[in-house]
């Protein structure tokens, strides 16, 4: 089974909206990394968050990580159509350093 | 700087054959990291390779093999390929190790099994 479990699964949304997408995992971690894969540009790395922090931000990405609810939220602000992709997380499994990705949530911003 | 590269991009290979996929990393970077990505099983973490040397291995089989060089440059093999290798095969190299630091990937090696 994933480590990381990204919910929802799909999410369809206007631009200029908020969206927000969880990941939850199982065991402890040291970090947590937020990923978006669309065709034109592939997989690209977001937001790391260390196991210490509480949140991040990056432009109109602000990433939340909860351990004691062993759960991570990134929020997207304000969206555009070039947000459309699909979003993963990434978790180290308790500092195995396997990274073990969730199936995504698959994000689509409607102009 | 160059981002990473993978070699071939797509791959037609029967079952039986065996395959070796190449990646170099970004400049300076001494993490390489594979993926493989299906629709059924998502992103899978094969191996991680950091100076020369395997860190970690996922749960795949014996028949799927890697090795890095002196120049970071990362080979895959795959041997004896069967009909549910077919895959993206992604490579990320990260200055430190994986998941550590930030992982750059390459655009992905897309092979198809027939």
């Amino acid at each position: 089974s994933q480590q990381g479990e990204e919910d929802p699964q799909a999410l369809s949304i206007q631009e200029g909206e908020n969206a927000t997408m969880n990941c939850s995992y199982k065991t402890s971690i040291n970090n947590l990394q937020w990923y978006r894969q669309n065709s034109g540009r592939g997989l690209v790395h977001l937001i790391l968050i260390r196991s210490n922090e509480r949140e991040k931000h990056s432009g109109r990405l602000r990433v939340t990580l909860d351990t004691s609810k062993k759960s991570s939220s990134l929020l997207i602000t304000a969206s555009r159509a070039a947000d459309t992709a699909s979003y993963f997380c990434a978790t180290d499994a308790g500092g195995s350093y396997i990274p073990t990705f969730g199936r995504g949530t698959s994000l689509i911003v409607h102009p | 700087k160059a981002g990473v590269t993978q070699t071939p991009r797509y791959l037609i290979k029967t079952r039986g054959q065996q395959v070796t996929l190449s990646c170099s990393p970004i400049s300076g970077h001494r993490s390489v990291s594979w993926y493989q990505q299906t629709p059924g099983q998502g992103l899978q973490f094969l191996f991680e390779y950091f100076s020369e040397t395997q860190r970690n291995k996922g749960n795949f089989p014996g028949r799927f093999s890697g090795r890095q060089f002196s120049n970071s440059r990362s080979e895959m093999n795959v041997s004896t390929l069967e009909l549910g290798d077919s895959a993206l095969y992604l490579c990320a190299s990260s200055l430190g190790r994986a998941l550590t630091d930030t992982q750059y990937f390459g655009p992905g090696t897309r092979l198809t099994v027939l």
